[in-house]
């Protein structure tokens, strides 16, 4: 069993497209979060989701918008795709609280037109 | 914020040497660091983590210390092995970031490769 799964994969797409990334966990965590993976490989941190409600949201465009219906999806919604949003988006979860090992998924790979 | 520095960002070795990646952190209020292993094409992949209460953590081949003082956490591979080849991260959790919640603040990353 997949402990953190994200859909699509691959995702290719033109500029301008609206596009969305889903996000589930089966670990009974009650925190979830989005990271970016640049051409350079750095991981930086977009959101993350405790219990439904939003803890933080970094400094990223309003073009992008995460959406949890349980504490068990995180779906991330892409407005207006630029091509620098091409990238790597991970999804990951853990336990609440600070100090807590995060699981990943494998990652969408999303590539601009 | 949290910033958090890690070298090399490159490093060769010959199997079965020992291979050392050093961070620093900038944030005294952080209080968790993972280490993660990232495989080409793969997530990362937690393989060691270490709280400030704790100086030192050993799995196996692995190790990491953590000296508070100097705000700055190694990871240590002993008899290293071609599969132990991949991106390396340090990360930090700071204590006040995102009040209870604690989102990891990643290092660049380390190319390790082994030679057989």
């Amino acid at each position: 069993d997949t402990a953190v799964s994200q859909t699509p994969k691959y995702l290719v797409t033109q500029m301008g497209n609206d596009k969305s990334i889903k996000c589930e966990q089966n670990l009974g965590h009650d925190t979830m979060y989005w990271y970016k993976q640049d051409s350079k490989k750095f991981l930086k941190i977009m959101f993350s989701y405790n219990n439904k409600e939003l803890i933080i949201n970094e400094t990223v465009p309003n073009r992008f918008s995460p959406k949890s219906p349980d504490k068990a999806h995180l779906n991330l919604h892409i407005n207006s795709l630029e091509l620098g949003d091409s990238a790597v988006y991970f999804c990951a979860s853990s336990h609440a609280g600070g100090g807590q090992p995060q699981h990943f998924g494998d990652g969408t790979r999303l590539s601009i037109l | 914020g949290e910033n958090v520095e890690q070298h090399p960002s490159t490093l060769s070795v010959q199997e079965g040497d020992s291979a050392v990646i050093k961070c620093t952190y900038s944030d005294s209020a952080s209080n968790y660091f993972p280490w993660y292993k990232q495989e080409l094409g793969k997530r990362p992949q937690l393989i060691i983590d270490i709280r400030s209460n704790v100086g030192e953590k050993k799995d196996q081949r692995i190790a990491v210390t953590l000296n508070k003082t100097a705000k700055h956490f190694s990871l240590h591979i002993t008899e290293t092995q071609p599969e132990d080849s991949a991106v390396y991260f340090c990360a930090a959790t700071p204590r006040g970031y995102g009040g209870s919640q604690g989102n990891l603040i990643f290092g660049k990353g380390t190319k390790l490769s082994v030679k057989p």
